[in-house]
């Protein structure tokens, strides 16, 4: 079965530092692969995903096949970036699997 | 329209009794779903709807749960006889079936049970 690590819970960088969160995924095949944030107090919602190869609020996330990884990255973080994210990935044609998520503050 | 609501917000419940959770979608989305979050972890699927029918069920969903979407629009989560183990946030989600999987979900804001 298709499974999402995220192998941080918690995550802490200072305003301006690189921000990398990491997820790992297990899937046969070629994934599709998706990124969710929640911001305090709001409605978990789509980040980015992998298919549009876009940057979102300054955030990228690259599918790496042979390490089966799709990080997000942002090369200077902002305090508006603290929020909780999750990694997700399709199972079947119709539903997706959330990673464990990681609350990412970033420190002023 | 405002996006995904649910009803209430917030439930508390005595251990033994039934719930029942609302969940109104964006009008245009003929998918609906619903995920459970507890502490910790990320939101875990339970069920979706494809218009008014039930397309799948996860084994998390006992038969103590029960998902109805009678006229493809709003959907109703039933909870009988509640345990603790139940507590947790209960999210619904919306997406709109162009032919080609969708995953881009909008979610509501959730319905946190506390049960007691």
């Amino acid at each position: 079965a298709q499974r999402v690590t995220q192998p941080e819970k918690l995550l802490s960088v200072f305003k301006g530092a690189p921000v990398e969160l990491k997820c790992n995924y297990s899937y046969s095949g070629s994934p599709e692969l998706f990124w969710y944030v929640q911001y305090s107090r709001q409605r978990l919602q789509l980040l980015l995903r992998h298919i549009s190869r876009e940057s979102i609020k300054g955030f990228t996330a690259d599918l790496n096949k042979g390490e089966t990884s799709f990080h997000l990255k942002k090369p200077f973080a902002q305090e508006e970036d603290s929020a909780m994210y999750y990694c997700a990935l399709p199972q079947g044609a119709q539903k997706l699997v959330f990673g464990q998520g990681t609350r990412l503050t970033i420190n002023p | 329209d405002t996006g995904v609501s649910q009803d209430p917000r917030h439930k508390i419940t005595k251990r033994g009794q039934n719930v029942t959770f609302r969940c109104d979608p964006i009008s245009e989305h003929n998918r609906l779903y619903w995920y459970r979050q507890t502490l910790g972890q990320g939101p875990e699927f339970l069920t979706y709807f494809q218009n008014e029918a039930q397309l799948e069920k996860s084994r998390l969903l006992s038969d103590r749960f029960s998902a109805e979407r009678p006229k493809g629009s709003f959907s109703t989560l039933e909870i009988q006889r509640t345990e603790q183990g139940d507590s947790a946030m209960y999210l619904c989600a919306s997406s709109l079936d162009t032919g080609y999987p969708n995953y881009g979900y909008t979610f509501g804001s959730g319905t946190r049970l506390t049960v007691v």
